[in-house]
């Protein structure tokens, strides 16, 4: 159960886009479209920001998107706000039936 | 609306037992998976453990593997974690957290500190 591979941080200025990869194995990410994303600002619970690869809860805008090829997922973020500013963590379901996260990313706005 | 409320934290010696437990409210509890996922301090996030509405069906991350046990009572809509043989590396924030379907963990419960040390 190793964790999935996020880089540690990412930055641009407001009205800019990002993109956070999130790299797995073909036992996780590559073998299923059971990937969620998560926004997490200091001393709260993570907040669902995509799940199954590439869906929007209700509420969260449409600035955000994910995606998937081979092993590695996607989170993108267009439109760079002030408010974007957190970390980020993935997930993924794995071939023994459990979940594993990525080590999360800390997205910086310039 | 719903809601999931976690207690059962504390400070507690390496070796010993603690039962966390995570109350839940709003939703028909006992058609949801539930897992718990901790977040040591100043760390990422860790899935702990998931047990889905057939409570036989039950997964843990190796890490807690035959230290922890997760399981509900769907008449109380409550979901419990009960951690023995504790060590200084559980210390950790404990979320407990709804699987709508296929990992969408939709809610979150606010946590509770569980501090391992002698």
């Amino acid at each position: 159960q190793s964790a999935l591979t996020q880089p540690a941080s990412v930055s641009g200025s407001p009205g800019q886009s990002i993109t956070i990869s999130c790299t797995g194995t073909s036992s996780d990410i590559g073998g299923y479209n059971y990937v969620s994303w998560f926004q997490q600002h200091p001393g709260k619970a993570p907040k669902l920001i995509i799940y199954e690869v590439n869906n929007r809860p209700s509420g969260v805008p449409d600035r955000f998107s994910g995606s998937k090829s081979g092993n590695t997922a996607s989170l993108t973020i267009s439109g760079l706000q002030a408010e974007d500013e957190s970390d980020y963590y993935c997930s993924s379901f794995t071939s023994s039936s459990t979940w594993v996260f990525g080590g999360g990313t800390k997205l910086t706005v310039l | 609306q719903v809601q999931l409320v976690e207690s059962g934290g504390g400070v507690v010696q390496p070796g010993t037992s603690l039962r966390l437990s995570c109350a839940a409210s709003g939703f028909a509890f006992s058609s949801y998976g539930m897992h718990w996922v901790r977040q040591a301090p100043g760390r990422g996030l860790e899935w702990v453990a998931v047990i889905w509405h057939d409570v036989n069906a039950k997964y843990y991350a190796d890490s807690v593997k035959g230290r922890f046990t997760i399981s509900r009572d769907n008449s109380k809509n409550t979901v419990y974690l009960q951690m023995n043989s504790l060590r200084a590396e559980d210390t950790a924030v404990y979320y407990c957290a709804r699987d709508y379907r296929n990992g969408r963990n939709d809610y979150w419960g606010q946590g509770t500190l569980v501090t391992v040390s002698s």
